[in-house]
This record gives structure tokens, C-alpha cells and sequence, in this order.
């Protein structure tokens, strides 16, 4: 079974650009999530999809942040402007489905860095 | 309140010893629990999952789960340098959709 699979690894821009992310879920996974890790802290939730539609974006800063799954399948973060305090590694996670026991499989995550 | 803590840490611990983690929630209808290691650069790796009261055994993890004090715990036995990372606590919500939030993680350090 493939895993979950993000691009780039590595990103590092100056702020007020914009960067965008790219994650493909293991296949048959209807739930995928983003998440954001600031070194020395857990991950914290950004969006949670369950196939194509958002369930939660609470903690999404919609004033920079926007995702999107189209077609229930791979999934799109982007950040325009970057600000300093976005440097972070994003993570992407999928699972079959979105309660219970049911368990996050992690993609390797995507390290910005915003000079 | 934080939804999910952890003990600050960091822990160190000699090899062979016990190392003993914790973690408490705030939300009571929380249903599931898990532990995640994460070593320095690499992604969160599933370790442990309980979902009812008392002790799961996994080789030489077990981890604890006492809800009526929102308390969930992970036990490393004969600690090996190779568990030196991450501990990360993340409870699932009891809501429909069900979010898992994590708390800050727990360095733990085993010494040879």
C-alpha cells in the first residue's frame, strides 16, 4: 500500500509570496486532514475533509489560508501572504474513514520556511 | 485549558528503566486515544490506540486510560535508545466528525 505522498519537502520563500502544497491521500482514504507543526509544539488541526467537502476549518486563517480537494482525491494548501510565523512543516494525513478507531496515516510533511 | 496536555518533559531515562508518560483532556465525550512517537525530522508513526478504561499491552508499551479523570498514560518498558523522540498524545472528539487534536509532545531521552 502506497503511503501518503506531499511535495515539495522543502520550501523556503520571503514573506508577502505565496507557496502552495500538494498531498495525495492513500487510495481509498475518503477523509484527508492538514496539519500545521511550529517546531517544539504538536500538530495542530488546519482543515479536515471528508471526500470533498470541508467537516472542519475552524482553525484555518482564511485570510491566507485556502484548501481544496476537488474530486475527493488529492488535495491543495496554499498561503498568500506568507508571514514569518508560518514557518512551520505541514502535514497531510488521510484515513478511511473520519471516527472511531479508525487511525491517520501521515505523509512526510512539507517544511516552509518564511524569511 | 488546553484540550490535550501533556507532561512537559523533557524526560530522560536510563536504558532499561521504565519511562512513564501522561497526558490529560478536557473534553469528556472524547472517545479514542493514541500515542504517537515522532523521531527529530520524521512524520508522527502510530504506536498505541485504547478506547476503553483500564490497560492495553504492546510488547513493551502499555498504555493506560482512566476517563472518569481524563487521564491517558503510555509505559515504555526496558527503555531502548531507540526510543529517544517525540511522545505525541492525540484524542479523538466525540463529535460526528471526529477531530483529533494532539497535545505539545513529550521528549524523551534514553540514556545508555
Amino acid at each position: 500500500e502506497a503511503g501518503v505522498a506531499q511535495s515539495p519537502r522543502y520550501k523556503i520563500i520571503e514573506k508577502r509570496q505565496s507557496v502552495a502544497f500538494w498531498c495525495n491521500p492513500i487510495s481509498g482514504h475518503a477523509t484527508l486532514y492538514w496539519y500545521q507543526q511550529i517546531l517544539g509544539q504538536g500538530p495542530k488541526l488546519l482543515i479536515q475533509f471528508q471526500n470533498n467537502g470541508v467537516v472542519d476549518d475552524s482553525q484555518l486563517p482564511k485570510d491566507r489560508f485556502s484548501a481544496e480537494r476537488l474530486k475527493g482525491v488529492d488535495s491543495t494548501l496554499k498561503i498568500q501572504p506568507a508571514k514569518l510565523e508560518d514557518s512551520a512543516v505541514y502535514l497531510c494525513a488521510s484515513s478511511l474513514v473520519q471516527s472511531g478507531a479508525n487511525v491517520l496515516t501521515f505523509g512526510a510533511g512539507s517544511r516552509l520556511t518564511v524569511l | 485549558q488546553k484540550e490535550v496536555e501533556q507532561n512537559s518533559g523533557p524526560l530522560s531515562v536510563p536504558e532499561g528503566a521504565i519511562a512513564s508518560l501522561n497526558c490529560t483532556y478536557s473534553d469528556r465525550g472524547s472517545q479514542s486515544f493514541f500515542w504517537y512517537r515522532q523521531y527529530s525530522g520524521k512524520s508522527p508513526e502510530l504506536i498505541m490506540s485504547i478506547y476503553s478504561n483500564g490497560d492495553k499491552e504492546d510488547g513493551r508499551f502499555t498504555a493506560q486510560l482512566n476517563k472518569a479523570s481524563q487521564y491517558v498514560s503510555l509505559l515504555i518498558r526496558d527503555s531502548q535508545p531507540s526510543d529517544s523522540a517525540t511522545y505525541l498524545c492525540a484524542v479523538r472528539s466525540g463529535t460526528s466528525y471526529g477531530k483529533l487534536t494532539f497535545g505539545q509532545g513529550t521528549i524523551l531521552t534514553v540514556h545508555p
